[in-house]
């Protein structure tokens, strides 16, 4: 039963570029959320996709946006990369969207560094 | 809005003995989950136990339990019979009606076991 993956696993831009970050659910999981954790920080909840829709947003500005497609993996973009944006980005997947009760089961993450 | 502190940024602790890791935690929400997570130097974040706040008896997974105190917001994570597995990052979460909705994380505490 594979568990949450996502690619790639490093990722190097530099300031101003565009980066997409890609995410496959475990199997059967229907709901995907997005989490930034900065470098000695706790994640931070990015959104959360679920039936192709962002049904819930933490305190993210627009320059992140996400995608959900019909096999529930997911695409997470974010636009005119800052320094700041530097972060292992964590992808969760559960199942039955946000009103559920089901664990969240999380992914290796994938670490990005903005020069 | 949920807050959660975590005041022990490291631990440290001896094989086989047993340590606890705190977890204070502030919402005004009167239906609310909590959670702990362990995460390697891997990156990916592993459940370890779950407390609704509506249960009267403390979670118990194997060697996890949490020692929660509604009263005073305390959700302490004890583990018992530590190994030198248990090495790693701990995060104490929390989530409105604890459902998989977004998680709102600690700073972590990172816990050495000594051998």
């Amino acid at each position: 039963d594979a568990g949450v993956t996502q690619s790639p696993t490093h990722l190097i831009k530099t300031r101003g570029q565009q980066v997409t970050l890609r995410c496959s659910p475990k199997s059967g999981h229907d709901t995907v959320s997005w989490y930034q954790q900065a470098l000695g920080q706790g994640p931070q909840f990015i959104f959360q996709y679920y039936e192709e829709e962002e049904r819930q947003r933490g305190n993210f500005p627009d320059r992140f946006s996400g995608h959900q497609f019909p096999n529930y993996s997911s695409e997470l973009n974010v636009n005119a990369l800052l320094l700041g944006d530097s972060a292992l980005y964590l992808c969760a997947s559960s199942l039955g969207g946000p009103s559920s009760y089901n664990e969240q089961f999380f992914g290796p993450g994938t670490r990005l560094t903005v020069l | 809005a949920q807050k959660i502190t975590q005041t022990q940024p490291g631990m440290f602790v001896q094989e086989k003995e047993a340590v606890t890791l705190d977890c204070t935690y502030d919402t005004s929400d009167q239906s609310y989950g909590l959670f702990w997570y362990k995460q390697p130097s891997s990156g990916e974040m592993i459940f370890l136990i779950y407390q609704g706040s509506y249960d009267e008896q403390n979670a118990t997974e194997g060697r996890y339990s949490l020692n929660f105190q509604k009263a005073r917001k305390s959700a302490n994570l004890v583990i018992s019979a530590s190994q030198l597995g248990d090495s790693a990052m701990y995060f104490c979460a929390m989530s409105p009606s604890g459902s998989a909705r977004q998680l709102t994380f600690g700073s972590g505490t990172q816990l050495t076991v000594l051998p």
